[in-house]
């Protein structure tokens, strides 16, 4: 069964730092992969999906990569600002799966 | 295009009642996932939808809780006499039909159950 494992739990930066967050997952046999932010008492933004071909997605500050082989996606945030501060959620969607398996976050707070 | 719509966003229910959370997938998608996070916990899956089909229930208790989506309208979460344990925040996601395996699933805002 995947599970699916976010390191650290919690994270705090001063503004203006580059963060690196990480995502582990037991089975490589994946579809793809996707990076949610989630801010208090809201619903899921999805940031960034990865198919399991590729290697890396980028979005303006945001850059996850994906090694399928170690089971293991990083999500690096360049520059970081206090709007940032949220939970970061990370999601495999297993070959054969309907369904995505989620990590239980990262709670990420960026200090003024 | 209007994001996937849950509502109500906030219900209370005494226990024993029934709560009854709709989803409106994104216009041109035909699948509907629905989640469950519970109080410091991850999400996990409930189950998977299509059009008047029921394609995988495997994350969904077997008792109290139900799910349909019929060819005209939301889909509908239906959980008959809740329990406090039951108190959570449930997500729905839908995707397009095309390369199902492969697509990217977005989320609503969820519909915050508290059960008194």
């Amino acid at each position: 069964k995947q599970e699916v494992t976010q390191i650290p739990a919690a994270l705090s930066v001063p503004e203006g730092e580059n963060l690196v967050l990480n995502c582990s997952f037991t089975d490589s046999a994946i579809y793809n992969l996707q990076w949610f932010r989630q801010d208090p008492g809201k619903g899921l933004t999805s940031l960034l999906l990865i198919q399991s071909s590729q290697r890396e997605q980028t979005s303006g500050r945001l850059n996850a990569s994906l090694d399928k082989s170690s089971g293991r996606s990083t999500l690096y945030i360049a520059a970081s600002q206090p709007g940032d501060s949220a939970t970061y959620l990370c999601a495999v969607r297993g070959a054969g799966a309907n369904n995505l398996f989620f990590g239980t976050g990262t709670r990420l707070t960026v200090i003024p | 295009n209007a994001g996937v719509m849950q509502n109500p966003r906030h219900l209370v229910r005494r226990r024993g009642q029934e709560a009854r959370l709709r989803c409106s997938p994104m216009k041109g998608h035909s699948h509907v996932y629905w989640y469950r996070q519970l109080p410091e916990e991850g999400l996990k899956f409930m189950v998977y939808l299509q059009k008047e089909n029921i394609i995988d229930e495997s994350g969904m208790p077997k008792e109290r809780f139900s799910a349909e989506f019929p060819k005209e309208g939301p889909s509908i979460l239906r959980i008959q006499q809740v329990v406090r344990g039951d108190s959570a925040a449930y997500f729905c996601a839908s995707s397009p039909a095309a390369r199902v395996g492969r697509n990217e699933q977005f989320f609503g805002p969820g519909t915050r159950l508290t059960v008194l």
